[in-house]
């Protein structure tokens, strides 16, 4: 599986759009790009994936560029509640493709 | 409720005993994983099982095993534990077709 680089932390305030980028340089053609967040003390749960065109789902969008080489999950409203950390893992998406987290970003949203 | 269930929630080893975390789910998913995740970072894959009969090593499988004697159940064995062990362990599934993982609520262990 691809690695994945991820800013460590970031901030974004209540109500306004929250951007976390990924770089994911050696992502091969078979890989999809996957996000999932990690609330305090809980399981991660999955938000999102793509392949090569650009996703939205009631809970996020996520964009990938066009070299597939970078992709940026968007919480279009942030709330407190997303306060989370949040993953960015790219997978063969195939009964053998395993998934390899790295540390995250910590998004932190603030009033 | 479908889901995974872990169990225990939390415990305290002591070192040198042996110890199996259990993992149940009920989504007739194929398959299953094991990931540690340390203080304050992400997580790390122990084992996994493709199907039913089958299993593999992850990044981090020293000191662990696992068995998948059918599809809802992925025990996974400590046969020793020591202190560098001590972490939050969580199992997760995913079926057939299927895009993103389930994750169970976390094993919480302690080995002192």
């Amino acid at each position: 599986d691809a690695k994945t680089t991820q800013p460590p932390s970031m901030d974004c305030a209540e109500g306004r759009a929250a951007n976390l980028p990924c770089n994911h340089s050696t992502i091969s053609g078979n890989e999809y790009v996957y996000w999932y967040r990690q609330i305090h003390s809980q399981g991660p749960q999955y938000i999102i994936h793509g392949l090569k065109n650009n996703e939205t789902n009631e809970m996020a969008s996520l964009i990938i560029t066009e070299d597939r080489k970078s992709s940026t999950l968007i919480l279009p409203h942030a709330t407190l509640r997303d306060t989370a950390v949040y993953y960015c893992i790219v997978r063969a998406n195939t009964n053998a493709g395993k998934s390899t987290f790295g540390d995250g970003t910590t998004l932190t949203v603030k009033p | 409720i479908a889901g995974i269930t872990q169990a225990p929630t939390s415990q305290i080893l002591a070192a040198g005993r042996r110890m199996t975390l259990r993992c149940t789910q009920d989504m007739r998913h194929n398959a299953m994983y094991w990931y540690r995740q340390d203080l304050g970072l992400g997580l790390r894959l122990i084992h996994y099982s493709n199907t039913a009969g089958t299993t593999g090593k992850g990044e981090v499988p020293d000191g662990y095993s696992v068995s998948r004697a059918n599809t809802d159940d992925f025990p996974l064995t400590l046969a020793s534990a020591v202190p560098s062990q001590t972490s939050v362990y969580f199992c997760a599934s995913r079926g057939q077709g299927e895009y993103g993982y389930t994750f169970g609520s976390g094993t919480r262990l302690t080995v002192v």
